[in-house]
């Protein structure tokens, strides 16, 4: 099956700092990638969705200041947290689907983040 | 609004039974929904899906059955065993909204 990466795995940063994570398709063209956020023993929350080469579409009370998403090519999207503070600490996990649409999502395996 | 959530948050069964997850569905708009499987530590895990024209769809040792008029969902997991243990979540597309829309989850314990 398809295989999607997230770098890095796990970081700590400082409280003021960003942090890019990064979300690969390793194996298929993403033309759609999504970037979720899931607090501790909770479901995940949808943050956007970026389409190759456009814009993210960011979901309701998602401050796209604060979380930057780049979809700048068919197997590379990230996500950077500026300015983070300790409340932005979180499992952001991102997901891949390819030109057959949505009904075929790909996870990857998730980065914790600890702002400190 | 949109919501997917679940019927009970935790689930704990003897190896070898049965498990059966609930999910109960507010958009009746939806056409496609999935489970996932994930594990501590790790993204969710594709399990099984099922399109609103079917009620029923299995898998190796998973089904997943539908009932559209009372909107319900369910996972059966036969013959569970340790590894199965994990958080279960049920999904569902919103239609033309080009989104997947999570459940609460239910974590599924597996007993020795």
């Amino acid at each position: 099956g398809a295989v999607v990466s997230q770098h890095p795995s796990r970081v700590i940063c400082k409280s003021g700092t960003s942090v890019k994570i990064e979300c690969r398709s390793l194996d298929f063209q993403a033309t759609t990638m999504f970037w979720y956020r899931q607090f501790p023993k909770k479901s995940l929350m949808l943050m956007a969705t970026s389409n190759e080469g456009s814009k993210a579409t960011y979901e309701q009370g998602v401050e796209k200041d604060k979380f930057l998403i780049n979809h700048a090519s068919l197997t590379l999207s990230t996500l950077t947290v500026t300015s983070a503070h300790p409340e932005d600490s979180s499992f952001y996990i991102c997901s891949a689907a390819g030109r057959t649409g949505i009904k075929t999502q790909y996870f990857g395996p998730g980065t914790r983040l600890l702002v400190l | 609004g949109e919501s997917v959530g679940l019927h009970l948050p935790t689930l704990s069964v003897q190896e070898g039974d049965n498990s059966i997850i609930n999910c109960a569905y507010s958009n009746s708009a939806s056409d496609y929904f999935i489970w996932y499987k994930q594990e501590s530590g790790k993204g969710p895990q594709f399990i099984i899906d099922i399109r609103s024209n079917m009620d029923k769809r299995q898998g190796q040792r998973v089904t997943v059955l539908l009932n559209k008029t009372v909107k319900h969902l369910s996972l059966q997991i036969a013959a569970t065993q340790p590894g199965d243990s994990a958080v279960y979540f049920c999904a569902e597309e919103v239609t033309g909204g080009f989104k997947t829309i999570f459940g609460a989850g239910t974590r599924l314990f597996v007993k020795a």
